[in-house]
């Protein structure tokens, strides 16, 4: 069964609202989630990594106040995309980081649509 | 600059018969490469990784190889099955959480 959960699985919104996706590591604890962003036929980007506690970091490129991520629990990470435009429509997905497996355990995927 | 590279964009192989998926690396600090496998609208699902102290890793019908003075690993699917039909990435990881993505190829299993 699934270990990493992500919801909602899709949404459409209007340009201008922030819509909220949220990923949660299902059966063990997780200080690092991941965020990626693919493109249609494309690799999975990395958007940003969630450390719980603390501030995320971002990589070269993600707008830190476009995408706002909290990691506010041990199971729980946020990613909001703020004032959303039709650019940013996109597929986002998470993953959480399994110490001593050190293996990645991504969700099931965000489809956004912004109109 | 891509550092995982996955030269071929697509393959297509026989049911049962072998499949073998390349990866292509230029970061010699990558230590741990892992695969997964993709289906359209979901998340990858973790198939089989190796470190880089070894050159081999066996799961069942997938096996990975490593050639780090090549920088190259390569995943074999034997037999191979219609269900295996998915997009493969492989990952690499500079001995942080952090993982490298190569840009997937798409492996079709006809009958």
């Amino acid at each position: 069964g699934a270990v990493v959960s992500q919801h909602p699985s899709r949404v459409i919104c209007k340009s201008g609202t922030s819509v909220k996706i949220e990923c949660r590591s299902l059966d063990f604890q997780a200080t690092t989630m991941f965020w990626y962003r693919q493109f249609p036929k494309k690799s999975l980007m990395l958007m940003a990594t969630s450390n719980e506690g603390s501030k995320a970091t971002y990589e070269q490129g993600v707008e830190k106040d476009k995408f706002l991520i909290n990691h506010a629990s041990l199971t729980l990470s946020t990613l909001t995309v703020t004032s959303a435009h039709p650019e940013d429509s996109s597929f986002y997905i998470c993953s959480a980081f399994r110490r001593g497996k050190n293996i990645q355990y991504f969700g099931a995927g965000t489809r956004l649509s912004v109109l | 600059d891509q550092q995982v590279k996955q030269n071929s964009p697509s393959l297509s192989v026989q049911e049962g018969r072998i499949s073998i998926l390349n990866c292509d690396y230029t970061n010699s600090m990558f230590d741990y490469f892992l695969w997964y496998k993709k289906y359209p609208a979901e998340g990858p699902t973790f198939l089989i990784s190796i470190s880089s102290i070894k050159d081999k890793n066996e799961d069942g019908r997938f096996t990975v190889f490593l050639n780090k003075s090549a920088k190259h690993l390569s995943l074999h699917i034997v037999p191979s099955q219609p269900g295996d039909s998915a997009v493969y990435f492989c990952a690499a990881s500079p001995n942080t959480d952090k993982l490298i993505f190569g840009t997937g190829t798409r492996l079709q299993v006809f009958p």
